[in-house]
């Protein structure tokens, strides 16, 4: 019963070039979020989405991201143009039901140079 | 919108001596409560949750949680911690109106020989 899997679990960039995140969430669930964890801080939302649908993008910056999550597939979180300050840990969560227990995946740690 | 406070950043104890985390919440619905543990490195693990019912929540590792409705709190606690116990602390908080989690900056809770 494999539970949330991230890749890659780290990935370096340079300023410019782009980032894809990808979330498989656990068997049978269709909710899936995505948060950002900066160092030294909590966590903080982005981004709700069932299969191919976003509901909640309040947390995602307005420029440069973007979220999906097909009807086959992983959910991927792809950042254009990457930027120093995006270096942060990426964490997936996926649950069964709405607002239902958030089971997390082991996080991508982007690296920006 | 709901918002967590955890009063500590970080929290220093011995080995087998008693612990809390403090966990403070504001909402203005009814809310989810949840305590996560991040061990260096690794994604977030649900330690215990408190929906509806008992005040009094159990978790894994000999972990619990009271949920205090009129000081709006939701403490963590373990009667005698071990060196394995040695992690950062979220709490979180939803409710059933939102699609996101709130999380807490998150206690660092160090345990020494």
């Amino acid at each position: 019963n494999a539970g949330v899997m991230q890749n890659p679990r780290h990935l370096v960039r340079r300023r410019g070039q782009e980032a894809r995140l990808r979330c498989s969430p656990m068997k049978g669930h269709s909710h899936v979020y995505w948060y950002r964890q900066l160092p030294e801080e909590g966590l903080k939302f982005m981004v709700y989405l069932q299969k191919e649908n976003i509901i909640d993008e309040s947390g995602m910056p307005k420029e440069r991201f973007s979220a999906e999550f097909p009807k086959e597939g992983p959910s991927i979180l792809r950042i254009q143009q990457v930027v120093r300050g995006d270096s942060a840990a990426y964490f997936c969560a996926s649950s069964l039901v709405r607002q239902e227990t958030q089971y997390f995946g082991p996080g991508t740690r982007l690296l920006v140079l | 919108a709901q918002s967590v406070t955890q009063l500590d950043s970080q929290v220093p104890v011995f080995e087998e001596a008693p612990v809390e985390l403090r966990c403070n919440y504001s909402s203005s619905v009814s809310v989810y409560l949840f305590w996560y543990v991040q061990y260096p490195n690794q994604g977030l693990q649900l330690l215990l949750k408190y929906l509806s019912g008992s005040t009094l929540v159990k978790g894994i590792n000999g972990f619990e949680a009271e949920f205090n409705k009129s000081q709006t709190s939701f403490h963590l606690r373990k009667p005698s911690v071990h060196i394995s116990d040695t992690a950062e602390y979220f709490c979180a908080v939803s409710n059933y109106n939102n699609n996101d989690m709130r999380f807490g900056a998150g206690t660092r809770l160090t345990v020494k020989p």
